[in-house]
């Protein structure tokens, strides 16, 4: 059982935000701020979208933000395009060099 | 460019040992942690073990340690993953990644070697 957990599946129109959510379950991830995610697209590897809460790696589009509020990372898509049809990880330092992943939510471009 | 390109698709059997690598380039492999990542359709991305190239050392998750060993060959830049005994449980698709230096995030990612362990 995966300490950190997602909804399954999200959904949205082209255009439209969405919100993923990941909450810490246990506290092995400590306070939480060093939450990273990733974007999956089908037969490919993850690649790293956000990093520590809020961070977005250099050249990425600024349509992918992170937040957190207590226990409960979230990812923010906004102006939904067809190709971030994915799915979405995220994870947490657990600490002493260990980390655990969320379940996974896949997003459904309408 | 930093890449990870690793080894190709294995079809065991239960009982076989198995060793997969993950190929560097493009940074120093030395000062960077690489991880491996399992994915299976039931259980999604679990994070199983890390090492530092510089010195060899290891961290394992509690659920891979005994399971699963890795090494690192800095004169080859490449890291790796064995088995000494598989299962069919450990089919499913391994990933490495290399951890940022200063950041607790992993990238890139190599492009995943899917085993496979039938009899």
């Amino acid at each position: 059982q995966s300490a950190l957990t997602q909804p399954a599946s999200v959904s949205g129109s082209p255009g439209q935000s969405i919100t993923i959510s990941c909450t810490a379950t246990s506290s092995d991830v400590g306070s939480f701020d060093l939450v990273s995610w990733y974007q999956q697209h089908p037969g490919k590897a993850p690649k790293l979208i956000i990093y520590e809460v809020t961070k977005r790696p250099s050249g990425l589009s600024n349509r992918f933000s992170g937040s957190k509020s207590g226990n409960t990372a979230s990812l923010t898509i906004s102006g939904l395009q067809a190709e971030d049809e994915a799915d979405y990880f995220c994870c947490s330092y657990a600490g002493t060099n260990t980390w655990v992943f969320g379940g996974g939510t896949k997003l459904t471009v309408l | 460019e930093v890449q990870l390109v690793q080894s190709g698709a294995e079809v065991k059997k239960p009982g076989e040992s198995l060793k997969i690598s993950c190929k560097t380039s493009g940074y120093s492999f030395s000062n960077y942690w690489i991880a491996w990542v399992r994915q299976t359709p039931g259980k999604g991305l679990e994070w199983m073990a890390m090492i530092y190239p510089g010195d060899s050392d290891t961290r394992y998750s509690p659920s891979f340690q005994g399971q699963v060993s890795i090494s690192a060959d800095r004169s080859l830049s490449a890291a790796y993953l064995q088995w000494g005994s598989l299962k069919a449980s450990d089919t499913a698709i391994y990933y490495c990644a290399r951890r940022g230096s200063s950041s607790f995030s992993f990238d890139p990612w190599g492009q995943g070697t899917l085993v496979t362990v039938s009899s």
